[in-house]
């Protein structure tokens, strides 16, 4: 079946410091890719997505390309906030047999320091 | 667009008792998926109604149901309630075809005693 893995985390950065969050997968077919973000009490929101290889996803500085040959969907940012700590869920969906079910990662907790 | 809204955000009941949950999708959204989050297990597949049939289930056992009405609205019912069972349930949307992104509602946030 379809798995993600995310990098165990919590992870904490200093404000401006560059942000790597590795995201892998495993899925039959060609699978959406997804990055969604969850603030404290509240629900998961869309971050960026890639529907094929090699696209690039990006949102509010966020970037993560689609690769297959590594079947990977690292996220990247190249200098934090401290509004962007949060909870970050790598994601993907095969919505040709699965449509409708998202299979995701274990999350990793970003805190970012001023 | 309003966004995707559940009702009651947050419930306490024992256990024994039933709940049910609800979940108003976005307008023009045909799929409705329901996901249990907890700390310990993540962020897992409940079950995904599309024009009021299932269309896909989880792994959950039959205490967990569904059902989705002509408007696109769901709920989710859960009898004979466990400690196990609390958690954020969490809906989330879609127009419902295959590469649609979900969209999350705030989620209930259900406390079993």
């Amino acid at each position: 079946g379809n798995s993600v893995t995310q990098m165990e985390g919590p992870v904490t950065l200093s404000e401006e410091a560059f942000l790597t969050i590795n995201c892998t997968y495993t899925a039959t077919g060609y699978p959406s890719l997804f990055w969604y973000v969850q603030y404290p009490g509240e629900g998961l929101q869309l971050l960026l997505k890639a529907t094929k290889a090699d696209d690039k996803g990006s949102n509010k500085g966020f970037e993560a390309t689609y690769r297959k040959e590594t079947t990977s969907f690292h996220l990247e940012k190249g200098s934090v906030q401290v509004s962007d700590s949060a909870v970050y869920f790598c994601a993907l969906s095969d919505g040709l047999t699965n449509a409708g079910k998202s299979t995701f990662g274990d999350g990793t907790t970003l805190t970012v320091k001023p | 667009k309003a966004g995707v809204t559940q009702t009651p955000r947050y419930l306490i009941k024992t256990r024994g008792q039933q709940v049910t949950l609800s979940c108003s999708p976005i307008s023009g959204h045909r799929s409705v998926s329901w996901y249990q989050q907890t700390p310990g297990q993540g962020l897992q597949f409940l079950f995904e109604y599309f024009s009021e049939t299932q269309r896909n289930k989880g792994n959950f056992p039959g205490r967990f149901s569904g059902r989705q009405f002509s408007n696109s609205r769901s709920e989710m019912n859960v009898s004979t309630l466990e400690l196990g069972d609390s958690a954020l349930y969490l809906c989330a949307s879609s127009p419902g075809f295959e590469t649609d992104t979900q969209y999350f509602g705030p989620g209930t946030r259900l406390t079993v005693l």
